[in-house]
């Protein structure tokens, strides 16, 4: 069945890049997302791709799409301590009762 | 203020005690759904409801019942608790007429321990 993997911590210095990794196996995915999970809340939606686009720029986020490799990346530039959380990314091919999610990604902010 | 309100938000309780998590939406939203966060395994789905009176399996529905009576509401039912159900639960509503399609609406989750 579809699967999306990402690794499960990343640790970066506060006012760096963090990238954050995923990599999925459905070809018919049409919507790829990055949730964000702050401590003690719910996951919230930060972007989005559609599958017919490289790349998607929104601030500091930037998300690329190798849609080759169904490869998908999130870089936050000027990482802050307020961008703590984990992330999730997450696959569908149209529908809300399809949404696919990966294990996510904790990202820690180090002085 | 547009939300998803679960409660409780967080719970102890024995095996085998029957309990209940509530849903509620208020963006008239047509599809709601319930996932379990477990470290390690993100999150996974347990029941989700395309409309009123219309449920389906998720990918983890074993130990769990739902019911849609109405639109508003979609609570989570464990008729006999295990400690393996021990986890963060979720639920989430979306609508097929959002721009993002599929973009889902979180509650702010549910703890529950079962001793």
């Amino acid at each position: 069945g579809e699967d999306v993997e990402q690794s499960l911590f990343l640790s970066v210095r506060e006012g760096d890049s963090s990238v954050i990794n995923c990599t999925y196996t459905d070809s018919s995915s049409t919507y790829l997302y990055w949730y964000k999970q702050e401590p003690g809340a719910g996951l919230q939606l930060l972007t989005y791709i559609f599958s017919n686009m490289d790349m998607k720029q929104d601030q500091r986020l930037t998300v690329l799409l190798n849609k080759k490799d169904k490869h998908l990346s999130l870089r936050i530039a000027d990482t802050q301590t307020g961008d703590s959380a984990i992330y999730f990314c997450a696959e569908t091919g149209g529908s809300a009762s399809k949404i696919i999610f990966g294990s996510g990604t904790r990202l820690s902010i180090r002085p | 203020e547009a939300q998803v309100t679960q409660n409780p938000r967080y719970l102890i309780t024995v095996t085998g005690k029957k309990l209940t998590v509530t849903c509620s939406q208020n963006m008239n939203h047509e599809y709601m759904s319930w996932y379990r966060q477990d470290p390690g395994l993100g999150l996974r789905q347990i029941y989700y409801s395309m409309n009123v009176e219309v449920t389906d399996k998720g990918d983890v529905p074993e130990g769990y019942k739902v019911s849609r009576k109405e639109k508003r509401n979609f609570p989570l039912i464990l008729e006999s608790p295990s400690p393996n159900q021990t986890s963060l639960y979720f639920c989430a509503s979306s609508s097929p007429g959002r721009e993002v399609t599929g973009e889902l609406f979180f509650g702010e989750g549910s703890r529950l321990t079962v001793l």
